[in-house]
């Protein structure tokens, strides 16, 4: 167990519908990250927050993906109108940004299946 | 396009003996890290060694880094079934976001 918790664990839904995923990052870490895993594959940047600000976006992250980290500590994650190939792990990660340091610690992340 | 590269995709020893995995990278980096995961699980931290390090040890762990190759090894020495799971390199590139390599996916037999 590293810390970084994420809810829910699995989430199956059908396609079109909309999913939230929440992240409770370390809670000394200043630093938030989003990542994308598919089968097969290493896992995949989608954004990340230093405090409260988005600060980098990935262009894998669509106008239907909207990420907040409201009061610098939780963040969600929301997937409008999935479509199948958003079928995928999502990770969360946080760290502490100190110099060049950007150790990572990873949460169990949510698997999402859309139908 | 991906920065981590890892190499072997696969591999399989016998329970005792020594693992090593390797990885490349294209651009330039503050650090590099390993991480394991397990089957449908998430990633476990490994270890991070800086561009200005050349090797670190952490238990059964040894990882070296050649940035004038752009590459890395971790080695498991006297490996165990447990450590069976994907290996995963990742590169700053000098910035926030981590890239990640397809991984090495790693078998112990006992």
């Amino acid at each position: 167990d590293t810390g970084v918790s994420q809810n829910p664990r699995h989430k199956i839904t059908k396609r079109g519908q909309n999913v939230t995923f929440r992240c409770d990052p370390i809670s000394e870490h200043n630093r938030l990250y989003w990542y994308r895993q598919t089968l097969g594959q290493g896992p995949e940047f989608l954004t990340y927050f230093q405090n409260e600000a988005q600060l980098e976006k990935s262009r894998l992250l669509s106008d239907r993906f909207s990420a907040e980290r409201p009061k610098g500590s939780f963040s969600t994650l929301e997937i409008q109108r999935t479509e199948q190939g958003d079928s995928a792990m999502y990770l969360c990660a946080s760290g502490y940004a100190s110099g060049n340091s950007n150790e990572q610690f990873f949460g169990p992340g949510t698997r999402l299946t859309v139908l | 396009s991906q920065q981590g590269e890892e190499d072997p995709q696969a591999l399989s020893i016998q329970e005792g003996e020594n693992a090593t995995m390797n990885c490349s990278y294209k651009t330039s980096i503050n650090n590099l890290q390993w991480y394991r995961q397990n089957s449908g699980r998430g990633l476990v931290h490994l270890i991070l060694i800086r561009s200005n390090e050349r090797e670190k040890h952490s238990g059964r762990l040894r990882v070296t880094l050649d940035t004038s190759k752009k590459s890395s090894s971790l080695l498991i020495t006297a490996s165990r079934a447990a450590d069976t799971a994907s290996y995963f390199c990742a590169t700053d590139g000098g910035g926030s976001r981590l890239t990640f390599g397809e991984g090495t996916q790693l078998t112990v037999n006992p």
